[in-house]
């Protein structure tokens, strides 16, 4: 596609519930990044794939996050039992290389309000 | 300490002035920096990559990189109020997770009209 697509771009959750946020990258690219933003702070990485593979979940707050991306294209992001600190964009980023210098495009983000 | 510093601001500017937004880092061995600008409910988009010490002009905006001092600016000249955003800046991390950006938490810029 044109963009890195994101779903949905709202999504609100009572506290215990599970949720699943999607991510469509660009075609064709070969990392994938997603990253959680809070009000008024930069975006704090959580998990990169390259192609299907996880290589880095060093990021996710705890076991209930769970990231994956079995064909090397679209991912989804779980979080289980949500609780209230979950809140926050979601972010997703893709790019065509996995060096230093790969340039991302991110997704408009999927907002999670945990009530 | 916080691996990428800025100043949260706001910075404030008049219309067709000069803005100046300064970031640190702390991993010397970072390679690669950029700046992204992030519209208040959007996603961050990229406006300049740097890779080695200096200047690098691309229309109004100038990124400027000192590895020895570890510090990376950006400038904008000729500051319009569709500037006003908040400026992340990122730098890729360790060398064994370079592919890794890592963000400060922003500079908001408020262009006065």
């Amino acid at each position: 596609g044109a963009g890195v697509s994101q779903s949905p771009r709202y999504k609100v959750a009572k506290r215990g519930q599970d949720v699943a946020l999607r991510c469509d990258p660009i075609s064709g690219h070969v990392s994938l990044f997603w990253y959680q933003q809070a009000l008024g702070q930069g975006p704090e990485f959580l998990t990169y794939f390259q192609n299907e593979a996880q290589l880095d979940k060093s990021g996710l707050p705890s076991d209930r996050f769970f990231a994956e991306r079995p064909e090397g294209s679209v991912s989804t992001l779980k979080i289980q039992r949500t609780q209230q600190e979950d809140s926050a964009v979601y972010l997703c980023a893709s790019g065509q290389g996995f060096s230093g210098a790969n340039v991302l495009t991110f997704g408009a983000g999927s907002r999670l309000t945990v009530l | 300490q916080k691996e990428v510093e800025q100043n949260s601001g706001p910075l404030s500017v008049p219309e067709g002035a000069i803005a100046s937004l300064n970031c640190t880092y702390s991993d010397r061995g970072s390679q690669s920096f950029f700046w992204y600008r992030q519209y208040s409910g959007k996603s961050p988009e990229l406006i300049m990559s740097i890779y080695s010490n200096g200047d690098k002009e691309d229309g109004r905006f100038t990124a400027q990189l000192n590895k020895a001092s570890q510090y990376v600016s950006l400038l904008i000249r000729d500051s319009q109020p569709s500037d006003s955003a908040t400026y992340l800046c990122a730098v890729n991390g360790l060398v064994d997770s370079s592919y890794k950006l890592i963000f400060g938490s922003g500079t908001r810029l408020l262009v006065r009209p």
